[in-house]
């Protein structure tokens, strides 16, 4: 089973502060996600990368950069925390095809205050 | 650009009768389909996936068709179960590693 970790499961954070989450996977995949989930606006894309040291802006990058160190670990941060950022946020990794399943960490619930 | 349109919102059903949540996408070309569920609290999982030799996918007693005609791949289950309770997504993937989710169909069976 593909393991997918992220961290913290939940964070309250200031408005106008920095937040940090962070994702690992032990799959050896080449694409890892971030996506956030709205009620009514399902999931969606904010980076992704496809390999180490490089990311690429998903749907809705606008507030959050992203940064993916090593092939295991990819991090989302927002680097001033606003209002409008409350939502959950997922972790995903997949293989390098248009056929393959993603795989998703637990989440991470976020409150911006 | 690609997009995927489900049933919307809340679909309640009673035990034991059949499930049907649709699911038709718009691309410029032919994507692997999807379906993702996910229980409360609990991250999305792979529930289905379309096949290249339009085999029919079926797991845990639902399966899915897809029709490249009309561009639907909806879900569907003989009998509802009191598990089967959770946020369901199409997503269709044309190959550029990017997912379109939907907005997702809550789906409540009960009792």
């Amino acid at each position: 089973e593909a393991a997918v970790t992220q961290s913290p499961r939940s964070k309250v954070a200031v408005t106008g502060g920095k937040v940090t989450l962070s994702c690992h996977q032990t799959n050896n995949h080449d694409y890892m996600y971030w996506y956030r989930q709205d009620t009514g606006h399902g999931l969606r894309l904010i980076h992704y990368s496809y390999v180490a040291d490089s990311t690429e802006k998903g749907d809705i990058p606008d507030g959050y950069k992203a940064s993916r160190p090593s092939q295991e670990n990819f991090s989302l941060i927002l680097e001033l925390a606003s209002l409008s950022q409350t939502a959950v946020y997922f972790c995903a990794s997949s293989w390098s095809s248009s056929a393959e399943t993603l795989y998703f960490g637990s989440g991470t619930r976020l409150t911006v205050l | 650009g690609d997009s995927v349109t489900q049933t919307e919102g809340l679909v309640t059903l009673t035990e034991g009768l059949p499930v049907m949540l649709n699911c038709t996408y718009q691309s410029t070309y032919s994507p692997f389909l999807f379906w993702y569920v996910q229980h409360l609290n609990e991250a999305p999982k792979l529930l289905l996936k379309s096949f290249t030799d339009n085999k029919r996918p079926e797991h845990q007693g639902f399966h899915a068709t897809l029709h490249k005609s009309s561009s639907s791949f909806h879900l569907q289950k003989s009998s509802a179960q009191l598990s089967d309770s959770a946020l369901y997504y199409c997503a269709p993937n044309t190959g550029n590693y990017k997912y379109v989710f939907g907005a997702g169909t809550r789906l409540k069976v009960i009792a």
